[in-house]
């Protein structure tokens, strides 16, 4: 059951341009979301999180957008760096720490 | 400051095996838990803890076991390892039970069973 869904396994952008990743849900009791990122042989790092009361945060390059009607939210980078090259992992919580669902990943690739 | 620490970090076992995954944190972080990856798959949470001396379920516990006995480590243990359980193994911890603190995750341990 994949209850949090990241349909594209890849996406790749040039420096400079913007990335656009996108991340799907389906439980309605999802109230707070966040995106990882993750480099090889190493652990996801926590990058930026939205709770369902609000529709965007910002972090520097960095914001995701949250549209409760669709359950869909977004992460976007701009501008997109080489060092962003990165899996990008979206979670979603019920309202405590204890069941935080991940999707499969994007796999970004920012071209110099 | 280490974070989170997970030993070893590549694994090869022989199926009906059994081996503990080791996961340590010096964050003083009473939350834990274990994660597995399958390749095109999210994580999913095998069993977490919120506190020493307090362990429950996930959503894939099967063939798997925890314990916690400190604050600092929550080691995971695979008894009769089948090929099933091949997979990248990922310990996380965090503060609290507000989602707002995120998780710290180790940098995983990759288990081969044959």
């Amino acid at each position: 059951d994949q209850q949090v869904k990241q349909n594209s396994p890849s996406l790749s952008v040039q420096e400079g341009r913007i990335s656009i990743l996108n991340c799907d849900y389906t439980n309605s009791m999802f109230d707070y979301f966040l995106w990882y990122k993750k480099y090889p042989a190493e652990g996801p790092t926590f990058l930026i999180s939205i709770s369902s009361i609000k529709d965007k945060n910002e972090d520097g390059r960095f914001t995701v957008f949250l549209n409760k009607s669709a359950k869909h939210l977004s992460l976007h980078i701009v501008p997109s760096q080489p060092g962003d090259s990165a899996v990008y992992f979206c979670a979603a919580s019920a309202g405590n720490n204890n069941d935080m669902r991940f999707g499969a990943g994007t796999r970004l690739t920012v071209k110099p | 400051n280490a974070g989170v620490t997970q030993t070893p970090k590549f694994r090869i076992l022989k199926i009906g095996q059994s081996m503990t995954l080791q996961c340590t944190q010096d964050m003083n972080h009473n939350y834990m838990y274990w994660y597995r990856q399958d390749p095109g798959m999210g994580l999913k949470l095998i069993y977490y803890s919120v506190g020493a001396g307090i362990t429950d379920k996930g959503e894939v516990p099967n063939g798997y076991n925890v314990s916690r006995s400190t604050t600092e480590d929550f080691p995971l243990r695979l008894e009769l390892a089948a090929p099933s359980q091949t997979s990248v193994y990922f310990c996380a911890s965090s503060y609290g039970q507000d989602p707002n603190y995120g998780y710290t995750f180790g940098s995983g341990t990759r288990l081969t069973v044959v």
